[in-house]
């Protein structure tokens, strides 16, 4: 069965970047022809979606983060993983990775979530 | 402020049934899939519904969903102490070209 798995710093430095990776585990990250996505929850509010890709690399973003986001792919390592720079205590969030798969418009399998903590 | 709005709580009875509703836009739930997730307290959010009304094996037919111009709506029948929980709405927007999530709405089932 197919699992992921966040992982990365728990506190960040304002104005540092922010990077976390996600595992995937029971099944090849490429071979699902699927999307991966990060989506986060600041404390106490709703879920905010970051961004997806593709297996073979292809991207969106969310407009509101578009400048300040990167997330790659890295098949040989079965991982994916999110670069946030510039970050400020409004990124402080539960980050959770997840499986976007093409057949169904919705995310079908998440991470357990990881928190990150913005501050000095 | 999010693009789909959701109530902020709702509440019912074991046994009974309720009614979240995701209202949008044209540009969104009007023209796109929706899904729905339950978040139960201090973990990850589960798919319940996803292409408006389909539910992924594993999640019993007491959960549903439907979808009527620009808004959605997930129905829990036989409400049990355990479907308290945040539900969220989500879907595409066209527009704004990102993946949306409504505010989520509080379960209490009393």
């Amino acid at each position: 069965q197919l699992q992921l798995q966040e992982s990365g710093p728990g506190l960040v430095k304002p104005w540092e970047t922010l990077s976390l990776t996600c595992s995937v585990s029971g099944g090849s990250i490429s071979s699902s022809s699927s999307y991966w996505g990060w989506i986060r929850q600041p404390p106490g509010k709703g879920l905010e979606w970051i961004g997806n890709i593709y297996y073979s690399g292809g991207t969106y973003y969310s407009p509101s983060l578009k400048s300040r986001v990167t997330i790659s792919v890295d098949t040989s390592k079965n991982q994916f993983s999110l670069r946030l720079t510039s970050v400020t205590a409004a990124d402080t969030a539960v980050y959770y990775c997840a499986r976007f798969p093409q057949e169904i418009d919705a995310f079908d399998i998440w991470g357990q979530g990881t928190v990150v903590t913005i501050s000095s | 402020q999010s693009v789909l709005t959701q109530p902020p709580s709702v509440s019912a009875a074991p046994g009974q049934k309720v009614t979240i509703s995701c209202s949008g836009s044209s540009s969104n739930i009007g023209n796109n899939y929706v899904s729905w997730y339950q978040q139960l307290p201090g973990t990850a959010p589960k798919l319940l519904i996803y292409d408006n009304n389909k539910r992924p094996s594993g999640i019993p037919d007491r959960f549903s969903g439907s979808k009527s111009g620009t808004s959605a709506t997930l129905g829990i029948t036989g409400l049990q102490t355990g479907d308290e929980a945040d539900y969220y709405c989500g879907t595409w927007d066209s527009s704004l070209r990102w993946r949306v999530f409504g505010g989520g709405t509080k379960l209490t089932v009393l």
